[in-house]
């Protein structure tokens, strides 16, 4: 059984660009959920994707914006970078009958440093 | 809106001491879901365990141990004997159906 995958490991990127990070979810898993993870702090949720609809955000600008593929993958984007978007970017993938958070399988995330 | 909070910033012990990381959270939701998750300096979030509001009986894996009490709003992880390996950062999470929030975590250091 293959685990969440996330690339890339790191990336560094200039203010006012545009990235997509790539998440692979757990085999089986309909449900993928993306968090920011700024050093020393805990994660902060911002949306969920499942069955490749959006449900469910957190506090985050239109800027940043997902997809979720049929085969359950998954892409953060965000454009107009920030210095404060420099963080680790989670995701993690569930199975959910209906949507939710269940038990979570988290990635290793991408460290983006914004310069 | 919901709410974690986790106190303890840090804690130290030595092993084979128990340990106690408390969680307190708010939220208006009748329905809502509580969550214990660890964070081994590898990096990546290791789920422990899911709650729900309805049920409030205590549950015991292991070493591990929680306590959720609605009374108080609290849902609280005991490390029972604790080892070098259960040294790691340690989160509460609150979550409804539309939403996921963490608390800020604790960090937990077993000395041998």
């Amino acid at each position: 059984e293959t685990g969440v995958t996330q690339s890339p490991t790191h990336l560094i990127k200039t203010r006012g660009q545009q990235v997509t990070l790539r998440c692979s979810s757990q085999s089986g898993h309909n449900t993928v959920s993306w968090y920011q993870q700024a050093l020393g702090q805990g994660p902060q949720f911002i949306f969920q994707y499942y069955r490749e609809e959006e449900n469910g955000r957190g506090n985050f600008p239109p800027r940043f914006s997902g997809l979720q593929f049929p085969n359950y993958s998954s892409e953060l984007n965000v454009n107009a970078l920030e210095l404060d978007d420099s963080a680790l970017y989670l995701c993690a993938s569930s199975w959910a009958g209906t949507g939710g958070f269940n038990e979570q399988y988290f990635g290793p995330g991408t460290r983006l440093t914004v310069t | 809106a919901q709410k974690v909070t986790q106190a303890q910033t840090e804690i130290s012990v030595v092993e084979k001491e128990d340990v106690t990381l408390d969680c307190v959270y708010e939220t208006r939701d009748t329905t809502y879901y509580l969550f214990w998750y660890k964070q081994p300096p590898s990096g990546e979030l290791v789920f422990l365990i899911r709650r729900n509001s309805f049920d409030e009986q205590n549950e015991i894996s292991g070493r591990y141990s929680w306590n959720f009490q609605k009374s108080t709003s609290s849902f609280n992880f005991t490390i029972t004997a604790s080892q070098v390996v259960d040294s790691a950062v340690y989160f509460c999470a609150l979550s409804d159906l539309f939403d996921m929030r963490f608390g800020a975590g604790t960090r937990l250091t077993v000395k041998p």
